[in-house]
């Protein structure tokens, strides 16, 4: 089992749609994260969300991190093709970091 | 340069080869790491190292070896390669008191 799920694990949509991302457990966690790994690269670190109920944007990317703390979100809006990638949720446990399976994000013009 | 630099970036080798896989960061961070990414698997952690001559087991160590010797280099030794090893090779580091970790570029090994 999982400690992260994410959905969905593939998602293929046309330029200028939105789309959200889901990243849930059922454990409370102090922080989480998100990271883009863009094809044939490493992972990069979009945001880290502390505090139930927050939202952070980044540009045309908002992460939301629910009250409990136990699930995220990513919203996008207007996505285009350099959205296009891998996405990942994760937390840290015992010094390490856990990361959910990821969404496969594909943009097409 | 600054950050975190793997190398190679591209490896074949034969099954029973030994081979090692460098990870250099200009960051003093005291933690590092080694995933393996494979499609169906995700990122697959190898192992991890605490500071210098701490490491420990991550979720997938058989047929690894580390070292940390120094802070800034942890490299990653397949002692006798197997085809089962062909992957995508990441290492990060992070600080102390973060777990934001940032990723190398990545080294791209196939077992022949």
């Amino acid at each position: 089992t999982q400690l992260l799920e994410q959905s969905p694990q593939f998602l293929s949509i046309q330029e200028g749609e939105n789309l959200t991302v889901y990243c849930n457990s059922s454990s409370v966690f102090s922080s989480l994260q998100w990271y883009r790994q863009e094809p044939g690269e490493g992972p990069v670190l979009l945001v880290t969300v502390v505090t139930g109920g927050e939202v952070k944007k980044l540009k045309r990317l908002t992460f939301q991190f629910g009250d409990a703390r136990k699930d995220s979100s990513l919203h996008i809006t207007a996505a285009q093709p350099g959205d296009t990638g891998l996405y990942l949720c994760a937390v840290g446990q015992g010094g390490k970091l856990i990361f959910g399976q990821g969404t496969e994000l594909s943009v097409k013009p | 340069d600054a950050g975190i630099t793997q190398s190679p970036r591209y490896k074949i080798t034969e099954t029973g080869r030994q081979v090692t896989l460098m990870c250099h960061q200009t960051w003093s961070h005291s933690y590092m790491f080694w995933y393996r990414q494979d499609l169906g698997h995700g990122l697959r952690l190898i192992y991890y190292s605490a500071a210098a001559d701490i490491t420990d087991k991550g979720e997938v160590p058989d047929g690894y070896v580390v070292s940390r010797s120094k802070t800034e280099n942890f490299p990653l030794t397949l002692e006798s390669a197997t085809r089962s090893q062909t992957s995508v090779y990441f290492c990060a580091s992070r600080t102390r008191v973060s777990y934001e970790q940032y990723f190398g570029p990545g080294t791209r090994l196939t077992v022949t």
